[in-house]
């Protein structure tokens, strides 16, 4: 099986930068996701990384380090509606299945005050 | 609009009534899948399928079935509710195809209660 681990909640002021970490443990690797869920609300997709480095999307950014495991999701000039919940997912081809298993970290909660 | 259409967004019904959740995608997405969500669990993946006719267990299957008698339909079936499958429901779809994938696409979410 995969193990994915997250920070349960983070804190951080409004304008400031935060880096959400996900490490995990894993075969057949084929692709992190992050998304971000408004509580009550569908998932909606924020990035993708299957190589290593960074991947930047306006105030958004996702590092992958393959090697390592591990990748994070940045967020800059955080704004009041950044608050949110922040999951990150990996994509495995298990071994001769021929079919693709997205797994979900349990999501790290973003509170972004004033 | 591509979209993932689940019906109902909410349902509360009793121990031991057959209900089904209905999903459909209009991306003629060959991959679906079901997720349930519950707090401190994250998103767990029910049910999953590659293509019509094909589907596979994810990893809490127990108590839930599916059909995918086309591409589009991928409905999530409990034939006997118990309250323990309290949860929120999601749907999703996604291009095994695209290699930039951008990411999976979810319903909107089915809420469901039983007592």
């Amino acid at each position: 099986g995969q193990n994915i681990d997250q920070p349960t909640e983070m804190t951080a002021t409004e304008g400031a930068i935060v880096q959400i970490n996900c490490t995990y443990q894993t075969s057949g690797f084929n692709g992190l996701f992050w998304y971000q869920q408004h509580a009550g609300e569908a998932p909606t997709f924020l990035s993708y990384n299957v190589l290593d480095g960074l991947e930047e999307k306006g105030r958004f950014s996702s590092f992958l380090s393959r090697s390592k495991g591990y990748s994070y999701l940045l967020l800059k000039e955080l704004q009041m509606k950044d608050s949110a919940s922040y999951l990150c997912a990996v994509r495995v081809v298990p071994s001769g299945a021929g079919s693709y298993q997205l797994t979900f970290g349990k999501g790290t909660k973003l509170s972004v005050i004033p | 609009e591509a979209q993932v259409t689940q019906n109902p967004r909410y349902l509360i019904t009793v121990t031991g009534k057959k209900l089904t959740v209905t999903c459909s995608q209009n991306m003629n997405h060959e991959y679906m899948s079901w997720y349930r969500q519950d707090p401190g669990l994250g998103l767990r993946q029910i049910y999953y399928s590659m293509n019509v006719e094909v589907t596979d267990k994810g990893d809490v299957p127990e108590g839930y079935k599916v059909s995918r008698k086309e591409k589009r339909n991928f409905p999530l079936i409990l034939e006997s509710p118990s309250p323990n499958q309290t949860s929120l429901y999601f749907c999703a779809s996604f291009n095994p195809n695209r290699v930039q994938g951008y990411g999976y696409t979810f319903g909107s979410g089915t809420r469901l209660t039983v007592v």
